[in-house]
């Protein structure tokens, strides 16, 4: 299994231009996640999905829309990007249950950048 | 904001063991207690949970007390690899409140 993967691995963008970071899971885990982290801080929770077609907003969702059209993708869109969307993005996935609770995985994440 | 207090940085001698405190005097009845960790800004690695009773694994132990409001992460042997800032978090297990909320954690320093 590769888990959770993220492409691109780094990104610098430009004032106002958008782009979608792409997230993937091969777990076949109902539940994804979209963070973000700032230098020196913790992460905060964008959005998060608890299945394919339902998706709803985290902490931080302003300037940012997901879809969840399959169970194993959950792209995370920048439509118009600013200088205070420059942060490390984390995606996860899970399998919540009684039993074993709600264990995350992270992906490696995707460094971006808005000049 | 986080439902928990860690101390911001601790520093444990190679091989020695590492105990990492957590307060959570909050904790509602069906929260339970993860420790998360991250390594040199790679994504969060989970590490362990439990919900009343202390549960050990191959890579560290949990000790929360009988009242549930701290907990102790121990790692009984700590390398060098073991450097990272580490997250105590509560949380429901799944549905709309399964979002884990991060502090500023711990950040540990394990040296030679």
């Amino acid at each position: 299994n590769a888990g959770v993967t993220q492409t691109p691995k780094f990104r610098i963008l430009k004032i106002g231009q958008s782009m979608t970071l792409q997230c993937t899971q091969d777990m076949n885990h109902n539940y994804m996640y979209w963070y973000r982290q700032d230098p020196g801080m913790g992460l905060k929770l964008i959005y998060y999905s608890v299945g394919a077609g339902i998706t709803d907003k985290g902490e931080v969702p302003n300037g940012y829309n997901v879809s969840r059209s399959t169970t194993e993708d959950f792209p995370l869109r920048l439509e118009l990007a600013a200088p205070s969307q420059t942060s490390v993005y984390f995606c996860a996935s899970s399998y919540p249950s009684l039993r074993v609770g709600n264990e995350q995985f992270f992906g490696p994440g995707t460094r971006l950048t808005v000049l | 904001d986080a439902k928990t207090t860690q101390p911001p940085s601790m520093d444990c001698a190679e091989g020695r063991a590492a105990n990492l405190p957590c307060n959570h005097s909050t904790i509602s009845g069906n929260e339970y207690v993860y420790w998360y960790r991250q390594i040199h800004s790679q994504g969060p690695q989970y590490i362990i949970h439990g919900l009343k009773n202390n549960e050990t694994n191959e890579m560290a132990s949990l000790i929360i007390t009988e009242d549930r409001k701290s907990s102790t992460l121990i790692l009984p042997h700590a390398t060098l690899r073991d450097t990272a800032v580490y997250y105590c978090i509560v949380m429901n297990y799944g549905g709309s409140q399964g979002n884990l909320i991060f502090g500023k954690g711990t950040k540990l320093s394990v040296k030679p």
